[in-house]
């Protein structure tokens, strides 16, 4: 099956820097790469995601960048505010199959 | 919230005895899924569902098993609960035509203590 990890499991960076949290996958047929956030005491939430045919995408503060080749894929968030401390999990599926397999998660805090 | 609810939200219960989570949802999504979240190990998938009586296992089946005999309730049920099976269980959803292809929508959670 599936095989999915992700780094840094905590990261703590200061408030309006970026912050960086990196995936690799193990199944070169995966082609949907979406990531969840979820706050404390919170259900997980989608905030982004891409697809194979698609080397990056950004949202406002979010992007998410794919090295299919390499099989990772990344979150990028830049000026960063308090707001965006969380739990951020990345996840890989496919469009034969609907389900996910997850990432172990990153615990981010912002530091004020 | 995609229309998804769970019950109960919090469970306090003895090893050996059974328990039955419940999920339902109202915007008739065809795939339903349970998940368990423990630290160190993200969510992991127990068994999901992809259509009324129709299921299949994840990574963590072992000591569950599920129902789904309307579209809009998925049942978890412990059959002898342990302690390795205190956790956060939280239902997600997805497929339903005119959302983003393969998103899950999460239900609140539900916190099962097995004492």
């Amino acid at each position: 099956g599936e095989n999915v990890e992700q780094h840094p499991s905590t990261l703590s960076v200061q408030e309006g820097d970026s912050a960086v949290i990196k995936c690799t996958y193990s199944d070169s047929a995966s082609n949907y790469f979406p990531w969840y956030k979820q706050e404390l005491g919170k259900r997980p939430q989608l905030i982004i995601d891409i697809r194979s045919n698609v080397g990056e995408k950004k949202d406002q503060r979010i992007a998410v960048t794919l090295n299919k080749t390499a099989k990772h894929f990344s979150l990028h968030i830049t000026e960063t505010q308090p707001e965006d401390s969380a739990v951020y999990f990345c996840a890989v599926g496919d469009f034969g199959n609907e389900k996910l397999t997850f990432g172990t998660g990153t615990r981010l805090t912002i530091i004020p | 919230d995609a229309g998804i609810t769970q019950s109960p939200r919090h469970k306090v219960t003895e090893t050996g005895t059974p328990v039955t989570l419940r999920c339902h949802q109202t915007e008739n999504h065809r795939y339903m899924y349970w998940y368990r979240q423990d630290p160190g190990h993200g969510l992991r998938l127990i068994h999901y569902s992809y259509g009324v009586k129709d299921t299949d296992k994840g990574e963590v089946s072992d000591g569950y098993s599920v129902s789904r005999s309307k579209t809009e309730d998925f049942l978890l049920t412990l059959e002898s609960a342990t302690s390795s099976q205190t956790s956060v269980y939280f239902c997600a959803i997805s497929g339903r035509v005119g959302t983003s292809y393969n998103e899950q929508f999460f239900g609140p959670g539900t916190r099962l203590t097995v004492l």
